[in-house]
């Protein structure tokens, strides 16, 4: 079963603006990452953010995890046409080191 | 540097046959990962090595599902008698457990067409 799900499953938005997605789970992590797929092909790493951080920044990224509540945001800000993919987030949990992703956001940006 | 290769790129085969899907991990590192994505799906764990130590195959969804990573670097995954419902995309991560733990480097993928 899926630990991490995001929401929405899809968004469209125009060049410019800001994308906010996000992340729910069940059980307590340890890290928790989000990820770009291209094309329905490989994975690109974004951030990986541990669970006594709240918030990571890289670029026009920016993660908040709240820990309390379960859930995690991505907010890609002033957006490309080149940032339409679809994002995952992944959990890690107890003394598992797989990873466990969730069904993604597909973004769509509109030049 | 190289990234993470997989072979064939694509693959279609008839249903019944066997097939055998590569991955190159990224020189030196420890963990590699398989996983499969259904169209429009996330990816479903199949099976993770580390080290020298016993791989955990809980992923894996039957036993015509295995793998094999030979010298601690090239991991095959093998499907025996295929069936339509294995027609997916598989794709093959690596990871160093010393750097960045837990973030994985993703293979282009390899996608299988069952007919």
């Amino acid at each position: 079963s899926q630990q991490g799900e995001e929401d929405p499953q899809a968004l469209s938005i125009q060049e410019g603006e800001n994308a906010t997605m996000n992340c729910s789970y069940k059980t307590s992590i340890n890290n928790l990452q989000w990820y770009r797929q291209n094309s329905g092909r490989g994975l690109v790493h974004l951030i990986l953010i541990r669970s006594n951080e709240r918030e990571k920044h890289s670029g026009r990224l920016r993660v908040t995890l709240d820990t309390s509540k379960k859930s995690s945001s991505l907010l890609i800000t002033a957006s490309r046409a080149a940032d339409t993919a679809s994002y995952f987030c992944a959990t890690d949990k107890g003394a598992s080191y797989i990873p466990t992703f969730g069904r993604g956001t597909s973004l769509i940006v509109h030049p | 540097g190289a990234g993470v290769s997989q072979s064939p790129s694509n693959k279609v085969t008839e249903k019944g046959k066997d097939v055998e899907l590569r991955c190159d991990p990224i020189s030196g590192h420890t963990a590699l990962y398989w996983y499969r994505q259904s169209l429009g799906q996330g990816l479903e764990f199949l099976i993770y090595f580390q080290g020298n130590s016993a791989p955990d195959k809980s992923g894996l969804p039957s036993d015509r599902f295995s793998a094999e990573r030979t010298g601690g670097s090239v991991s095959t995954l093998t499907i025996q008698r295929t069936q339509q419902e294995d027609s997916a995309v598989y794709l093959c991560a690596s990871s160093s457990s010393q750097v960045m733990a837990y973030e994985q480097y993703f293979g282009p993928g390899t996608r299988l067409t069952v007919t």
